[in-house]
């Protein structure tokens, strides 16, 4: 599965939209994207996924470039309970039963 | 809902105690995770699983085995408990594959303190 590059840390104040970026300049045809996010003292939670078309749930949109090198989850209207740190994962469609893979996230704080 | 218990929420152990840490599922899944999460070091697979009786090497599986005699339990097991096991232990659980998307569902973990 291609290597995702996210940002540390990110501040976003309530209300506002929570845009945060993801690098997988080496993503290959068949891997989607997905995102989690882990709210303090829980497990992982799964939010969105994509292929190559922009995505939108009731949690959040993913706008993924046309290159499909990269990609950001659009959080519209941050509240104090979206902050959580939030993985960026790149998996094959068919990966097998291979768990995910999780890399260090960015984490994010919703400042009221 | 999916729902991925684990059996306790914390838990204190002495080091050279046995112990068990057990995590059920509801969804009829085949796959099933263990991992530990230390600050700065992110999620580290232990095990998983596919299957009945199946098990896989994650990245840090030394001091560690695991059981899955039943499709709904995976039980991770500490042979002789140290203090660089004192961790948070998330179980996860996941549909079989080319299920799209791929989600695992994690239960809500253990906080286990070895002393």
């Amino acid at each position: 599965d291609a290597k995702t590059t996210q940002p540390t840390s990110m501040d976003c104040a309530e209300g506002r939209a929570a845009n945060l970026p993801c690098n997988h300049s080496t993503i290959s045809g068949n891997e989607y994207v997905y995102w989690y996010r882990q709210i303090h003292s829980q497990g992982p939670q799964y939010i969105i996924h994509g292929l190559k078309n922009n995505e939108t749930n009731e949690m959040a949109s993913l706008i993924i470039t046309e290159d499909r090198k990269s990609s950001t989850l659009i959080l519209p209207h941050a509240t104090l309970r979206d902050t959580a740190v939030y993985y960026c994962i790149v998996r094959a469609m068919f990966s097998g039963n291979t768990p995910l893979v999780f890399g260090k996230g960015t984490r994010l704080s919703v400042i009221a | 809902d999916v729902k991925v218990t684990q059996s306790s929420r914390y838990l204190v152990k002495r080091t050279g105690e046995k112990v068990f840490l057990e995590c059920v599922q509801d969804m009829d899944h085949e796959n099933m995770f263990w991992y530990r999460q230390d600050p700065g070091l992110g999620l580290r697979l232990i095990y998983f699983s596919y299957d009945v009786k199946m098990k896989e090497k994650g990245d840090i599986p030394e001091g560690y085995s695991v059981s899955r005699e039943k499709k709904e339990r995976f039980s991770l097991i500490l042979e002789s408990a140290s203090t660089n096991q004192t961790s948070m232990y998330l179980c996860a659980s996941s549909p079989p594959q080319g299920t799209i998307p791929y989600e695992q569902y994690f239960g809500p973990g253990t906080r286990l303190t070895v002393t």
